[in-house]
């Protein structure tokens, strides 16, 4: 199957400062590539849905700018954590759409804010 | 608007015992719906897909679901579970007129005991 690739996987970052997650679809193009974020035990909840070549669209309750999202190309979306904090930290999950109804997730990043 | 509901949060099961997760899905469409595993600390994996056609679709390791427009359900089962099936498993539910956005179910924890 097709293969998305997250990195880095882990990552500790000291709380203000900003960290970058990369979500590349490896082996095809994805106009479409969607973040997620998931709590301990519980579900994934999709964040915002990013777009190569335009804005994202972020979901209700999510801080624009707080969490920066740019889909610079057809194979990778980033999402930028500006100014940390220890409630940030959580596993961050992408997933690229080959097409409609296709997804390929991830592996996720975890972020721990101290 | 959309919603995906898991029953139970979590189930334990024998080694060689039959499974059945629950999902049931609310939807104003006709959805795609999907089931996904996540074993600890990592990314989601496609199980099964169901878009249209036979309403009885066979995914990968053994699991099937069966899908049921007069009961909005989706339910996954597998005749006979392996220990490695232990893991999370998360119905999601999916339309093009959506954004082909995805939502996901809060997830049945699998155990599986010798």
């Amino acid at each position: 199957g097709a293969v998305v690739s997250q990195h880095p996987s882990r990552v500790i970052c000291k709380s203000g400062t900003s960290v970058k997650i990369e979500c590349r679809s490896l082996d095809f193009q994805a106009t479409t590539m969607f973040w997620y974020r998931q709590f301990p035990k519980q579900s994934l909840m999709l964040m915002a849905t990013s777009n190569e070549g335009s804005k994202a669209t972020y979901e209700q309750g999510v801080e624009k700018d707080k969490f920066l999202i740019n889909h610079a190309s057809l194979t990778l979306s980033t999402l930028t954590v500006t100014s940390a904090h220890p409630e940030d930290s959580s596993f961050y999950i992408c997933s690229a759409q080959r097409r409609v109804g296709e997804l390929f997730f991830g592996e996720g990043s975890r972020l721990t804010v101290l | 608007a959309q919603s995906v509901t898991q029953p139970d949060i979590h189930i334990t099961v024998s080694e060689g015992a039959s499974l059945e997760l629950r999902c049931n899905y609310s939807y104003g469409a006709t959805p795609y719906l999907f089931w996904y595993v996540q074993s600890p600390g990592q990314g989601l994996q496609l199980l099964l897909k169901y878009f249209s056609g036979d309403t009885l679709v066979q995914g990968i390791k053994g699991f099937e679901a069966e899908f049921k427009r007069s009961q909005s359900s989706f339910n996954l089962r597998k005749p006979s579970v392996h220990w490695s099936d232990a893991a999370e498993y998360f119905c999601a539910v999916g339309s093009t007129s959506a954004g082909n956005q995805f939502y996901f179910g809060t997830g049945t924890s699998l155990t599986v005991i010798p």
